[in-house]
């Protein structure tokens, strides 16, 4: 297992401002995921982050509006950009071992008005 | 679309009684199920988990039921106590293991 820390655990933004979210983990890892869960709804997968190139994307979610950072093993920033209401989620970095193993931080409750 | 399925947002539960928490997938591509168990505040917590070459998988009071015919799990926890009171997700993976899809959770609210 590991222990995954996050920064900010909670903020409130503006309407069309940026928030980047950071995510510590206490040992190495291969795979970085970031999440979001919107109110009433189910975590879903923004993208992987890939360590030393781009994060992959999935359907719906696109780099401009969620860049991700992942300069080494420990650590992965998310910034949501130009924020909406509809951005008002909670957002997770998860940490994966393996095939079928995965670990959340606390997560950070974003929510803009 | 919602590949994985939790139809009830809540369920209330007596302490010392049987807690049945369901779920429906509809992808067949699906072979490993896993509940993550969720506090207010907290991220989500790693429970239990089945493999699709199993139909059952035990460990202490949780227990996962998996019906491959049906695409239909369940976690049966017994006794539930009040500390089992959380948000209780479903997720499942298909063989690239991966990508987890989630389901909207179950809030469980064991009654002292």
């Amino acid at each position: 297992s590991a222990v995954i820390s996050q920064k900010p655990s909670r903020d409130i933004c503006q309407r069309g401002t940026s928030l980047t979210i950071q995510c510590q983990v206490d040992s190495q890892v291969t795979m970085m995921f970031w999440y979001r869960q919107q109110p009433g709804q189910s975590l879903t997968l923004i993208a992987t982050a890939n360590q030393g190139s781009e994060a992959t994307y999935e359907s719906g979610f696109v780099i401009d509006k969620f860049p991700i950072s992942r300069p080494n093993l420990t650590f992965s920033t998310l910034t949501v950009s130009n924020m909406s209401p509809e951005d008002s989620s909670i957002y997770l970095c998860s940490v994966g071992f393996g095939l079928h193993e995965q670990y959340f931080g606390p997560g950070t409750r974003l929510t803009v008005t | 679309d919602q590949q994985v399925k939790q139809n009830s947002p809540s369920l209330s539960v007596q302490e010392g009684r049987i807690s049945i928490l369901n779920c429906d997938y509809t992808n067949s591509m699906f072979d490993y199920f896993l509940w993550y168990k969720k506090y207010p505040a907290e991220g989500p917590t790693f429970l239990i988990s089945i493999s699709s070459i199993k139909d059952k998988n035990e460990d202490g009071r949780f227990t996962v039921f998996l019906n491959k015919s049906a695409k239909h799990l369940s976690l049966h926890i017994v006794p539930s106590q009040p500390g089992d009171s959380a948000v209780y997700f479903c997720a499942a993976s298909a063989n690239t293991g991966n990508q987890f899809y989630f389901g909207t959770g179950t809030s469980l609210t064991v009654i002292p």
